[in-house]
């Protein structure tokens, strides 16, 4: 099953807007990512945040991670047209300690950002 | 350029064929990995690798093979056993230094039944 629900399922909003992703899991991670992948095309890594990490910044994206809640946001500032993408989140389980690199994705956000 | 290099980018399979998707990389990265994407949902686990020679069952692996024999390339057999190929396939590898870790996809195999 799906460790990662995103919500909403689809995100529609003029340029310059604010668009705000949510992602919810069910076991304990290690971390957690964010990916964008345009319509038939790989993903792209966006961001990481770690589990023992609140929030965290990179450009116009703003991460936030609840693990009591077991939930995460992604945020886009001032959205572009360019924007307009699948964005996916991929926690890492937490293994012993280490991170074997699998990553479970959630069924993703499709956002399209009008002109 | 560095990256992941996915082919072919259409496959079509025959039924009771077996099909292989290639995946190469030229990152020197350790990990690969392949996922599959269905239509309007996530990304599943079907095979990983950690190190050459050595590979493990994701959570689909049932009507797939693959095999690690060069650090490079990691190869996805879709078997006639697999009685619904239709799909996008991902090929990825991982970079991980200290706490730095993400995936590096390549552009991807859509297969298709004929």
């Amino acid at each position: 099953s799906q460790q990662g629900e995103e919500d909403p399922q689809a995100l529609s909003i003029q340029e310059g807007e604010n668009a705000t992703m949510n992602c919810s899991y069910k076991t304990s991670i290690n971390n957690l990512q964010w990916y964008r992948q345009n319509s038939g095309r790989g993903l792209v890594h966006l961001i990481l945040i770690r589990s023992n990490e609140r929030e965290k910044h990179s450009g116009r994206l703003r991460v936030t991670l609840d693990t009591s809640k077991k939930s995460s946001s992604l945020l886009i500032t001032a959205s572009r047209a360019a924007d307009t993408a699948s964005y996916f989140c991929a926690t890492g389980l937490n293994a012993g300690g280490t991170s074997y690199g699998k990553l479970t994705f959630g069924q993703g956000t499709i956002l399209t950002v009008h002109p | 350029d560095g990256g992941i290099t996915q082919s072919p980018k259409y496959l079509f399979r025959k039924e009771g064929q077996n099909v292989t998707l290639s995946c190469e990389q030229n990152l020197n990265h350790d990990a690969m990995y392949w996922y599959r994407q269905d239509p309007g949902q996530g990304l599943r686990l079907i095979y990983y690798s950690q190190i050459v020679n050595d590979f493990q069952k994701g959570d689909i692996a049932e009507g797939y093979s693959v095999s690690r024999e060069k650090k490079e390339s990691f190869p996805l057999t879709v078997t006639s056993a697999q009685k619904n190929p239709t799909a996008f396939y991902l090929c990825a590898s991982r970079i991980r230094q200290g706490w730095v870790e993400k995936l590096f996809f390549g552009s991807g195999t859509q297969l298709s039944v004929l």
